[in-house]
């Protein structure tokens, strides 16, 4: 069975400045996705950004990029000039080519401090 | 674009009572659809998953149930709350590239 282990129950982050949090999988699949989820204080998951496995390009949307090491089975999230409105809770995710379910992990909580 | 709803937003109910939650999506046909619960401080929990109309996967057994009646309307039943379904449920559905995209979610309290 698949797991993802996120291994920092919080981080927190200078207004303006660069965080990366952490993300570990164990897979014996060739063909998956992974997520990153953002709960804000409102608890709506919201979707940040998604990578494709077979994709050797870093995901990136916005201010917010994916250091994907499929060969570590490691999915990071670097958010750059954080912002008060980045606090949230941070879950990653991962699921197979073709399956309908999700695993996630147990997440981060990012505190901005201004 | 799609949409996904829930409601109601927040209900407060006592132990024993019935509970009946609500999901919808609109802009899409034949989506996955799925239930889950969170509790508070915790991760997400997947209870019931859905391929189609009247297709009900169950992850985790308990006095919970969902059915499909439409194609994009998925519930979430109880005939008597327990302490325990206390949580936040939250509804998504499966969209491009195997992604879920998920409802605002229930606050559930029982009392």
């Amino acid at each position: 069975a698949q797991t993802v282990t996120q291994s920092q129950p919080e981080m927190s982050v200078q207004e303006a400045e660069t965080v990366t949090l952490s993300c570990t999988y164990d897979t014996s699949e060739s063909d998956y996705y992974l997520f990153w989820y953002k709960q804000p204080p409102s608890r709506q998951m919201i979707l940040v950004i998604r990578q494709e496995a077979y994709k050797q390009q870093n995901a990136t949307e916005n201010r917010f990029s994916v250091n994907f090491q499929k060969a570590a089975k490691s999915f990071s999230l670097k958010i750059s000039d954080s912002q008060l409105g980045d606090a949230a809770m941070y879950f990653c995710a991962y699921t197979n080519f073709g399956n309908e379910k999700l695993t996630f992990g147990t997440g981060t909580r990012l505190t901005i401090i201004p | 674009s799609q949409t996904i709803h829930q409601w109601p937003a927040t209900l407060v109910q006592p132990v024993g009572s019935p509970l009946s939650l609500e999901c919808t999506v609109e802009g899409t046909s034949n989506p996955n659809l799925y239930w889950y619960r969170q509790a508070a401080g915790r991760g997400l929990q997947l209870l019931f998953y859905s391929v189609g109309i009247g297709q009900i996967s169950s992850e985790v057994p308990q006095n919970l149930s969902a059915s499909r009646p439409q194609d994009r309307q998925f519930i979430l039943s109880s005939k008597k709350l327990l302490l325990s379904d206390s949580g936040f449920y939250l509804c998504a559905w499966t969209g491009q590239v195997e992604t879920q995209y998920f409802g605002p979610g229930t606050r559930l309290l029982v009392l």
